[in-house]
């Protein structure tokens, strides 16, 4: 079975600051990570995954993630963050081999601040 | 091309009675999931569908809970005798392949009285 973290439930920032999102994750096979986003009243939209491959995953809006195996995490960075950005982030895992059924972490809410 | 589409997009029911709710996959794809997001739990595995596999039904929360699929596409999701603890958004996505990313659809906002 896996599991999914999210270290932070909530995270404020102003306008052009950095971000980084923390997602941790626990498997015992291989898996495949995903990065997902909500905005306010809306559906989830991919905006990065990892299947293989290199571990620096870019994706859309500016985001990026790294995949690190020897500490299982997944966390997701964006250099400078808009406004636009606000809305709650979801880091999941799917095994490989497997139905590949999306495990979600709680979420992060980001608010971006002027 | 067109999206992945649920309906109703807002359900309001009594406790008890039975509800269904529709999810239509992009065309092509054959795998079609179903999640539920709710406060308490975040968001849920239900059931998965591949083509003409069994489908996956381990994240269904007890036997009130069924889905179909006909026809390798329009899929039905349904809860028998509502609880209220069964208020939540359903969310239905659909992928193309195996490992492939998943499309999400808007959701259904079930709320049980």
């Amino acid at each position: 079975a896996q599991s999914v973290t999210q270290l932070d439930s909530q995270v404020p920032v102003f306008e052009e600051a950095p971000v980084e999102l923390r997602c941790n994750y626990s498997s015992s096979v291989s898996v495949y990570l995903f990065w997902y986003v909500q905005y306010p009243n809306q559906g989830l939209q991919l905006l990065l995954k990892y299947l293989s491959g290199s571990t620096l995953v870019k994706g859309i809006n500016g985001f990026e993630a790294e995949f690190n195996k020897s500490q299982t995490s997944f966390h997701l960075r964006k250099p400078s963050v808009h406004i636009s950005d606000t809305a709650e982030y979801f880091c999941a895992v799917s095994s490989q081999g497997g139905s590949e059924k999306l495990v979600f972490g709680k979420g992060t809410k980001l608010t971006v601040n002027p | 091309g067109a999206g992945v589409s649920q309906s109703p997009s807002n359900k309001v029911t009594e406790k008890g009675k039975d509800v269904e709710l529709r999810c239509d996959p992009i065309s092509g794809h054959t795998a079609l999931y179903w999640y539920r997001q709710s406060l308490g739990q975040g968001l849920e595995f239900l059931i998965y569908f591949q083509g003409n596999s069994a489908p996956d039904k381990s994240g269904l929360p007890s036997d009130r809970f069924s889905a179909e699929r006909t026809g390798g596409s329009v899929s039905t999701l349904t809860i028998q005798r509502t609880q209220q603890e069964d208020s939540a958004v359903y969310l239905c996505a659909s992928s193309q392949d195996r490992a492939n990313e998943q499309f999400f659809g808007p959701g259904t906002r079930l709320t049980v009285l």
